[in-house]
């Protein structure tokens, strides 16, 4: 059964640092979203992604998040300079479409930053 | 106040017990999601009802949907040792432009054998 992916599973980094979390979604979706939950915390909503442009982000997708599709496969989430609350599992999923459609979650990234 | 919100927020039961977990929320929905997250682990959906339909059965799961009252339960029936995880909810909104999920706090099950 088709699964989406993500990589790296665990990622420890210093403040300040950028990194670079990458997910294979589902081969025939067309919807990407990036979700986020801090440890302890409920799952929250980063950004959605279709047609190679955001279509929707919340509040914490602030400028030092970005999001990429650079090839046919991966989707990839960026975070510029990180802070100590970017401390979090960060879950990639993808759908079909929209208007109700499943969405398939990823295993996450733990992001550890120090 | 928050989108989803579950109760209770911790159930413990014994094993072939049936374990019950009710979702409340706030605003109109086009669906209702479960998902289901093993400690630390990623999130597994279960199962989606969407807003006109009321009841669905999926093996020993059985969720329903009250819109007049922005509710949704989950059923396990017969619980396994194997169902201790977290339980939640996730509505999508009515708008066709974005499906972003709003997550619940979560139901914490553990079934003990």
């Amino acid at each position: 059964e088709p699964e989406v992916t993500q990589t790296p599973s665990h990622q420890v980094t210093q403040m300040g640092q950028e990194v670079i979390l990458r997910c294979v979604p589902i081969s025939n979706h067309l919807y990407f979203y990036w979700y986020r939950q801090i440890l302890g915390q409920k799952v929250e909503f980063l950004v959605s992604f279709y047609n190679n442009e955001i279509s929707e982000k919340s509040e914490i997708f602030d400028d030092q998040f970005s999001v990429e599709r650079p090839d046919g496969s991966n989707f990839t989430l960026k975070i510029r300079s990180t802070k100590l609350e970017d401390s979090a599992m960060y879950f990639c999923a993808s759908s079909v479409g929209l208007a109700g459609e499943t969405q398939y979650f990823g295993p996450g990234t733990r992001l550890l930053v120090l | 106040s928050q989108q989803g919100e579950e109760d209770p927020q911790a159930l413990s039961i014994q094993e072939g017990e049936n374990a019950t977990m009710n979702c409340s929320y706030k605003t109109s929905i086009n669906n209702l999601q479960w998902y289901r997250q093993n400690s630390g682990r990623g999130l597994v959906h279960l199962i989606l009802i969407r807003s006109n339909e009321r009841e669905k059965h999926s093996g020993r799961l059985r969720v329903t949907l009250d819109t007049s009252k922005k509710s949704s339960s989950l059923l396990i029936t017969a619980s396994r040792a194997a169902d201790t995880a977290s339980y939640f909810c996730a509505t999508a909104g009515r708008s066709y432009n974005t499906d972003k999920l709003i997550f619940g706090t979560g139901t914490r099950l553990q079934v003990f054998p």
